[in-house]
């Protein structure tokens, strides 16, 4: 087994400010994930990554950048909070792409 | 664009009924179709996946592909209360891409 690791578990920020969130995974997958997720929508693909140092864009890919320095470790990057933005994203990984994406707990955003 | 859509919104079902939950792709050229489960507070996981038209059951849960009509359902059976959650469909379309629809959000009631 394995486990999803995501940093912090709740976010709050300011207009405009830069916020970096973090995911760690021990599976050793060679594919991970961001998605945000709001209420009353299903999960949206914002960037993913097939090996370390890999980075494609998913469809909400604008207003965020991602970095994948190594195989167990997946940052995404907020690069200009919008107020009142409320989201949680989630983090996933999977051994290859098509095979089943096991999620991280998830960190919640609120911006101020 | 290609996009999958889930109905009902919400269900409410009684303890040990038969709970169906229902998937639509826009396009059909998807690979699999994927049921993922998110309580509360969670992440999702996922239950199964369908890639061949007809049922495929693990244990209280059959999943069901139609590809003609690109459906696909999920039926789980003598439903728990642990059962409550948010149930997504998703489908794969390209390499590692997957397409999630908008939820069905489930309460089992005691």
């Amino acid at each position: 087994g394995g486990i999803i690791t995501q940093t912090p578990k709740f976010l709050i920020g300011q207009e405009g400010q830069k916020l970096t969130l973090k995911c760690q995974q021990n599976f050793n997958h060679d594919t991970m994930y961001w998605y945000r997720q709001d209420s009353g929508k299903g999960l949206r693909l914002i960037y993913y990554s097939i090996t370390e140092n890999d980075l494609q864009k998913g469809d909400l890919s604008e207003g965020y950048d991602a970095s994948r320095e190594k195989k167990s470790s997946f940052s995404l990057t907020v690069t200009s909070a919008q107020k009142n933005e409320m989201a949680v994203f989630l983090c996933a990984s999977s051994r290859q792409d098509q095979d089943t994406q096991y999620f991280g707990p998830g960190t919640r955003l609120l911006v101020l | 664009q290609q996009k999958v859509q889930q109905s009902p919104e919400s269900l409410s079902v009684p303890e040990g009924g038969m709970a169906s939950l229902n998937c639509t792709s826009s396009d059909r050229n998807f690979q699999y179709f994927w049921w993922y489960r998110q309580h509360s507070g969670e992440g999702p996981k996922a239950l199964m996946s369908i890639f061949s038209d007809g049922d495929k059951k693990e244990g209280r849960f059959t999943a069901h592909l139609n590809k003609a009509s690109l459906h696909v359902s999920l039926h789980i059976r003598d439903s728990q209360p642990s059962d409550s959650a948010l149930y997504f469909c998703a489908a794969n379309y390209n390499q590692g891409k997957l397409i999630f629809g908008q939820g069905t959000k489930l309460s089992i009631k005691p």
